[in-house]
């Protein structure tokens, strides 16, 4: 099946400092989107992207959807203590318009 | 209710037993989907219900593992004869329509543990 590559696995950082994940892919997809998961509670989409090279900013979040269709990064500018869970990136493919397929999340832990 | 809503939250049972557990979507919310979601492991598709659709099944781990939804709303995820590789978080989402994800809300998710 699909898979999506997200790394890092964790990081840990100081408040203020930036930070940038990822996510790889073999297949290609048609929608790439950004999850962060806190504890105990469940994903809450932080960024949407659907056409190739689309660039899109949340607040202090920047995103970007790869021109191969295969892969995105997430960055965080100036990060702070609640930036802290777990990012998960996931994806559509053509194959299905509802279907995500997710990365394994990256574990984030911000230093204040 | 404001989001959806999952229960039990947590639930331990012993390796054997039959599990239920069920997930209210939001009100007026389509589609529902669930997602198994293992320690250290991202979110694995399980099963997708849309409308009066038949629900796409293909995520289902094995034959253990069944889920209905009564009435176009409620859905219940069954797991019989529970073993300890269903320990997990199981959530459950919703959305308007068949969605590209801008719209898809997740539960807070019911623990299982399988002892």
């Amino acid at each position: 099946g699909q898979q999506l590559n997200q790394s890092p696995q964790s990081m840990f950082i100081q408040e203020g400092e930036d930070v940038s994940m990822n996510c790889t892919s073999s297949s290609i997809f048609n929608t790439w989107l950004w999850y962060k998961q806190d504890p105990g509670e469940g994903p809450v989409l932080l960024i949407a992207l659907y056409k190739a090279g689309e660039l899109t900013s949340n607040g202090r979040l920047t995103a970007q959807f790869g021109i191969t269709r295969k892969d995105s990064f997430l960055n965080i500018s100036a990060s702070i203590p609640s930036d802290v869970g777990i990012y998960f990136c996931a994806g559509i493919s053509g194959g299905s318009n509802y279907k995500l397929t997710f990365g394994k999340g990256t574990l984030l832990t911000v230093n204040p | 209710g404001a989001g959806v809503s999952q229960s039990p939250s947590n639930k331990v049972t012993e390796k054997g037993k039959d599990v239920e557990l069920r997930c209210d979507p939001i009100s007026g919310h389509t589609a529902l989907y669930w997602y198994r979601q293992s320690l250290g492991q991202g979110l694995e598709f399980l099963i997708y219900f849309q409308g009066n659709s038949a629900p796409d099944k293909s995520g289902l781990p094995s034959d253990r593992f069944s889920a209905e939804r009564t009435g176009g709303s409620v859905s219940t995820l069954t797991i019989q004869r529970t073993q300890q590789e269903d320990s997990a978080v199981y959530l459950c989402a919703s959305s308007l329509a068949p969605s590209s994800g801008n719209t898809i809300y997740f539960g807070e998710g019911s623990w299982l543990t399988v002892v």
